[in-house]
């Protein structure tokens, strides 16, 4: 059974700094993983999708990477802003879930100005 | 990428009734799903809804409870039935396109 983690739960930096944001996963036979920020209350924007073969995916500010040797994937965020603050979710396909996306619990950021 | 809206945005519910939720993508998807994202919590799988043919549930939900139609390959329903204030939650419709899963803006159910 695959299972995700993220760690921290919330993470509160000030404006400027660039964030780290931690994905953990058991089965590292995975097809994709995607990353998705969540406002309060709203739907999910897929921000980055790193596929199996691939080992890293950038956007703007946006990086993430993927070491599935070591079953993680880290997005990092460079000079955060207050419209940064979200819940920052990631999720992955993989044949122990039967082809579905499975996803981690999030990490609520909240970046001060 | 896919465009994907959810009517209604919110609603609120007396239970033991029923509630229907459309998802419409705007161009045509193979794979159409729908998640439960209950208070403070991520997002669970209720099924895969499937083109032509009964809907895919996970452990833990059934038919009875959530029936979900796909008449095409650019639209889903699911319905809450004979609900409770358990199901108070935000659900979901994503769609892949072709690999990248996108997602509706979620419909925010209370049930009082």
């Amino acid at each position: 059974k695959q299972e995700v983690t993220q760690i921290p739960a919330a993470l509160s930096v000030p404006e400027g700094e660039n964030l780290v944001l931690n994905c953990s996963f058991t089965d590292s036979a995975i097809y994709n993983l995607q990353w998705f920020r969540q406002d309060p209350g709203k739907g999910l924007t897929s921000l980055l999708l790193i596929q199996s073969s691939q080992r890293e995916q950038t956007s703007g500010r946006l990086n993430a990477s993927l070491d599935k040797s070591s079953g993680r994937s880290t997005l990092y965020i460079a000079a955060s802003q207050p419209g940064d603050s979200a819940t920052y979710l990631c999720a992955l396909v993989s044949g122990a879930a039967g082809n579905k996306l499975t996803f981690g619990g999030g990490t609520r950021v909240l970046v001060k100005p | 990428s896919a465009v994907i809206s959810q009517k209604p945005s919110r609603d609120i519910c007396q239970r033991g009734t029923s509630l229907t939720i459309q998802c419409q993508v705007d161009s045509q998807v193979t794979m159409m799903f729908w998640y439960r994202q209950q208070p403070g919590q991520s997002l669970t799988l209720i099924a895969t809804a499937n083109q032509g043919s009964e809907a895919t549930y996970e452990s833990g939900f059934v038919i009875d409870k959530f029936p979900i139609s796909r008449p095409n390959l650019t639209f889903s329903t699911l319905t809450v039935s004979n609900m409770s204030p358990e199901d108070s939650s935000i659900y979901l419709c994503s769609a892949e396109s072709p690999v990248e899963q996108f997602f509706g803006p979620g419909t925010r159910l209370t049930v009082l």
